[in-house]
């Protein structure tokens, strides 16, 4: 049963543009949700969180949106840059202790 | 104190061979996870420590794995009689007491085993 999904297995981006990666869960009980990047044979790098009392939180070029009633969030990150290719992780944290993460979207920014 | 470290990188095994990992955390954190990643997978939750108390172990670990966290400093995973299934990212990440925090993970140990 997998309670956080990452429904599209990769993105590909222009330079500049936005990119927003989806996310969806369905355990109601969770209450934090983060988002990781991670590039190959390196572990998972924590980027922006928010609380499921929030609906927005922004750091400089990365903002994540909740909306709790559709059970989604969404990672904005504006503008891209190849840099930013990676594969990204939406992650739900269940009763206080446990991460539970979606499968990732592949990003690819094209310069 | 840097990060989470994870010792070693990378290792490579026989079938049946048994194997360990350790994983140094962050010092002032009390919590400490193992996870498990294979390609096209995010990472699967394996077993999670507050202090040296295992709170709690995942369907997924059979009783070949065992984890321990003896002074509730670092952490070490075993495998014993290691099968193809087993070759993995195994990650190790740890988080401080406040409720909503991140958690920081290490580098991993890739194993593979032939």
């Amino acid at each position: 049963d997998q309670q956080v999904k990452q429904n599209s297995p990769s993105l590909s981006v222009q330079e500049g543009r936005i990119s927003i990666l989806n996310c969806d869960y369905t355990n109601s009980m969770f209450d934090y949700f983060l988002w990781y990047k991670k590039y190959p044979a390196e572990g998972p790098t924590f980027l922006i969180s928010i609380s499921s009392i929030k609906d927005k939180n922004e750091d400089g070029r990365f903002t994540v949106f909740l909306n709790k009633s559709a059970k989604h969030l969404s990672l904005h990150i504006v503008p891209s840059q190849p840099g930013d290719s990676a594969v990204y992780f939406c992650a739900a944290l269940e009763y206080g202790n446990k991460l539970v993460f979606g499968a990732g979207t592949i990003l690819r920014v094209k310069s | 104190d840097t990060g989470v470290s994870q010792d070693p990188r990378h290792k490579i095994t026989k079938r049946g061979q048994n194997v360990t990992f350790r994983c140094d955390p962050i010092s002032e954190h009390n919590r400490l996870y193992w996870y498990r990643q294979t390609l096209g997978q995010g990472p699967e939750f394996l077993t999670y420590f507050q202090n040296e108390a295992q709170l709690e172990k995942s369907r997924l670990l059979s009783d070949r794995f065992s984890a321990e966290r003896p002074k509730g400093s670092f952490s070490t995973l075993e495998i014993q009689r290691t099968e193809q299934g087993d070759s993995a990212m195994y990650l190790c990440a740890s988080r401080g007491d406040r409720e909503n925090t991140e958690a920081f993970f290490g580098q991993g140990t890739r194993l593979t085993v032939v």
